[in-house]
């Protein structure tokens, strides 16, 4: 069974760090590439970022670039997110979703972790 | 970035046909998926490609895509398919790739 276990969540003050981890189980991650995706409070879908299978090639919206990081440990099945500068409109349940390839349909989801800046 | 434009809500009475559209510049080009999300739950991939549909969705869920509009069908509305319906497309650019959401649908069944 394919599961996916978002961690690393909590109350962050504005201009704070926080990293997020997804811990995945059930399938050959390293041929998978895997994203992140964001639900502000009450609002619509925004995705973040996304890593190829190897971990070479990545992508970031607009608004997170120079701020947050996704990497990948295949050895140990998981992706993480790592984000500096955080803003108040960062404020969302971030979700980690797993593709075929980048460009593909997001099949599998975590159940989310939420991020919450404030001072 | 790209903007995908969905109409903010569509209402249907149960066993009639919801039809939920995403409108985007260049989406003619590129491989449009769609999601149902329920209140305090994930998103479920419910159609990717533009009309194939994963293992698990039901026949009664459809997509197809004509010029730069792309649609989620929906026969035979049941209850719980009530939800928030997105749309999503991969973008590539000049200055970078990235993926964009549409706006999202919530369709309600009367």
């Amino acid at each position: 069974e394919v599961q996916l276990l978002e961690s690393g969540g909590g109350l962050v003050q504005p201009g704070g760090s926080r990293r997020l981890s997804c811990t995945t189980s059930g399938f050959t991650f390293s041929l998978y590439a895997m994203n992140w995706v964001r639900q502000a409070p009450g609002k619509g879908l925004e995705w973040v970022s996304g890593i190829i299978g190897s971990g070479d090639t990545t992508y970031n919206t607009d608004s997170v670039k120079g701020r947050f990081t996704i990497t990948r440990d295949n050895s140990q099945n998981s992706v993480y997110l790592q984000m500096n500068s955080l803003r108040a409109d960062d404020t969302a349940v971030y979700y980690c979703a797993r593709s075929w390839k980048l460009g593909s349909g997001l099949d599998y989801w975590g159940q989310g972790t939420l991020v919450t800046v404030s001072s | 970035s790209s903007v995908l434009t969905q109409p903010p809500s569509v209402s249907v009475a149960p066993g009639k046909t919801a039809s939920v559209t995403c409108g985007g510049d260049n989406i003619g080009s590129m491989s449009v998926h769609w999601y149902h999300q329920k209140p305090g739950q994930a998103p479920v991939l419910v159609i990717q490609h533009d009309s194939d549909r994963p293992s698990g969705i039901p026949e009664r869920f459809s997509g197809s895509k004509s010029g730069n509009t792309a649609t989620l069908t929906i026969t035979r509305v049941e209850a719980g398919d009530e939800a928030d319906y997105y749309c999503q497309v991969w973008s590539r650019t000049s200055s970078s790739d990235h993926s964009v959401f549409g706006t999202g649908t919530k369709v309600t069944v009367l």
